[in-house]
């Protein structure tokens, strides 16, 4: 059975810095596209960034990039995502999920990130 | 970016009836590449469609998509009391994903 689990959410101030990880079982991650998705308290879904199964290749959404990292370790089965100067409006539920180039079979059940002082 | 444009943004309907989706890019989606997710309180999203019409592993066949371009459609046929969630379309066609704001079906 395929499993994601997230890890490192958590309460951080503005300014602040938090990694979370996605642990993949039941499933290879190396053969695969991983991606992280948030959704806000009372909001939609918002695509976060994707890399590419050997890692050569990563985008992100415009109102993450040049904050966030996402990065993967396929010998670990885990992949990243180092979040740095971190804003109220990313309070969020992270998912992370993995995949095609572009759309999501496999899902996490997400984590809390909350950014308040 | 391609901004998705969801409508209606609540449906309310009866099981046993049907429900149309509608999701509107604000360019065209190259290859028609537009999946579809159900999404409900407390669980990770659900790919239904991927490639505008392929159904995914497992997904019934009361479920159905369909469009091209910059128009695309979800359609659920006999709703089941299951199928009450928020689905969301979101595209792949470029580098930046992006989702639509999503259409909650709820029971009428």
């Amino acid at each position: 059975e395929v499993q994601l689990v997230e890890s490192g959410g958590g309460l951080v101030q503005p300014g602040g810095s938090l990694r979370l990880s996605c642990a993949a079982s039941g499933f290879t991650l190396s053969s695969y596209w991983m991606h992280w998705v948030r959704q806000a308290p009372g909001k939609g879904l918002l695509w976060v960034s994707r890399i590419k199964p050997d890692g050569s290749y990563t985008t992100y959404a415009d109102s993450v990039r040049g904050r966030f990292t996402i990065s993967r370790d396929n010998v670990k089965n885990t992949f990243y995502l180092q979040m740095n100067s971190l804003r109220a409006e990313d309070t969020a539920v992270y998912y992370c999920a993995g995949g095609d180039s572009g759309y999501l079979g496999y899902w996490g059940q997400g984590i809390l990130v909350t950014v308040s002082s | 970016e391609i901004v998705l444009t969801q409508s209606p943004g609540t449906l309310s309907l009866s099981p046993g009836e049907s429900a149309t989706l509608s999701c509107r890019a604000s360019q065209s989606v190259n290859n028609n590449y537009l999946a579809w997710y159900q999404h409900k309180p407390g669980q990770a999203p659900r790919l239904l469609i991927y490639g505008a019409s392929s159904r995914a592993t497992g997904i019934p066949d009361r479920f159905s998509g369909s469009g091209s371009g910059t128009d695309f459609t979800l359609t659920i046929s006999r709703l089941e009391p299951e199928d009450f969630a928020v689905y969301y379309c979101q595209q792949y066609g470029i580098s930046v994903l992006t989702f639509g704001g999503g259409t909650k079906v709820e029971i009428k």
